[in-house]
């Protein structure tokens, strides 16, 4: 069974510059979440969308940051302009439904350095 | 006070010993809870689920103590595939509604020949 797909793997941009995230969730698969790793750090949620809606958003940096999920299947999270302290690791992960009691399945992430 | 509290290590430990990790959380009203394993620059993968009777897989025992807020994570017989770290995380969303995981931010185990 094919996991949770992101791309690109790496990137490197300089600090006011853009930068988009695109995750692939498993088929199926009704709950889609994009997390913020930070180096030493546990992931911290940003976003959460229930197919394509939002269901919490509460800890998204509105200003720079925002996120879509267009017919409730891929999502793309973008980053405009970026800081240095957007650097992290951006994971993408997935859950049958949002309950409680579903594991999550994260996608290998998208390593994120600006300059 | 952080949501999810871990000693982040890092845990020295020879093969074949037990080793054992606390974490602590701030929401009394938290619903589940779960320790993942995330390896060296690789994602989180869900390790167990811990139940408030507390529960056993293989070499790895969970438990819960609701009363004082507090999650153990117990391994034994160490080995050195066990090396990675792991997180602690507790759901902070109510039953039946939306998920919402909060992690700890990790312990770091290195078992060692």
């Amino acid at each position: 069974e094919a996991g949770v797909a992101q791309s690109p793997r790496y990137k490197i941009i300089e600090k006011r510059q853009s930068v988009a995230f695109w995750c692939n969730p498993i088929s199926g698969h009704a709950t889609l979440y994009w997390y913020q790793q930070i180096l030493g750090q546990g992931p911290k949620l940003l976003i959460q969308f229930q197919n394509n809606g939002v269901v919490d958003d509460s800890q998204l940096p509105k200003d720079r940051f925002s996120a879509e999920r267009l017919k409730g299947v891929d999502s793309t999270l973008k980053i405009q302009p970026a800081k240095l302290e957007d650097s992290a690791v951006y994971l993408c992960a997935s859950s049958l439904a949002g309950l409680s009691v579903s594991e999550q399945f994260f996608g290998p992430g998208t390593r994120l350095t600006v300059l | 006070r952080k949501e999810v509290e871990q000693d982040p290590g890092p845990f020295n430990v020879p093969e074949g010993a037990t080793v054992a990790f606390n974490c602590t959380y701030s929401n009394s009203a938290s619903q589940s809870f779960f320790w993942y394993r995330q390896d060296c620059r690789k994602e989180p993968k869900l390790l167990m689920s811990v139940y408030s009777s507390g529960n056993e897989d293989g070499r790895f025992t969970a438990q819960l103590n609701r009363a004082s807020q507090y999650i153990s994570l117990l391994i034994r017989d160490s080995k050195l595939s066990d090396s990675a770290t792991y997180l602690c995380v507790v759901n902070m969303g109510h039953t039946g509604t939306a998920s919402k995981l909060t992690f700890g931010t990790g312990t770091r185990l290195q078992v060692t020949l």
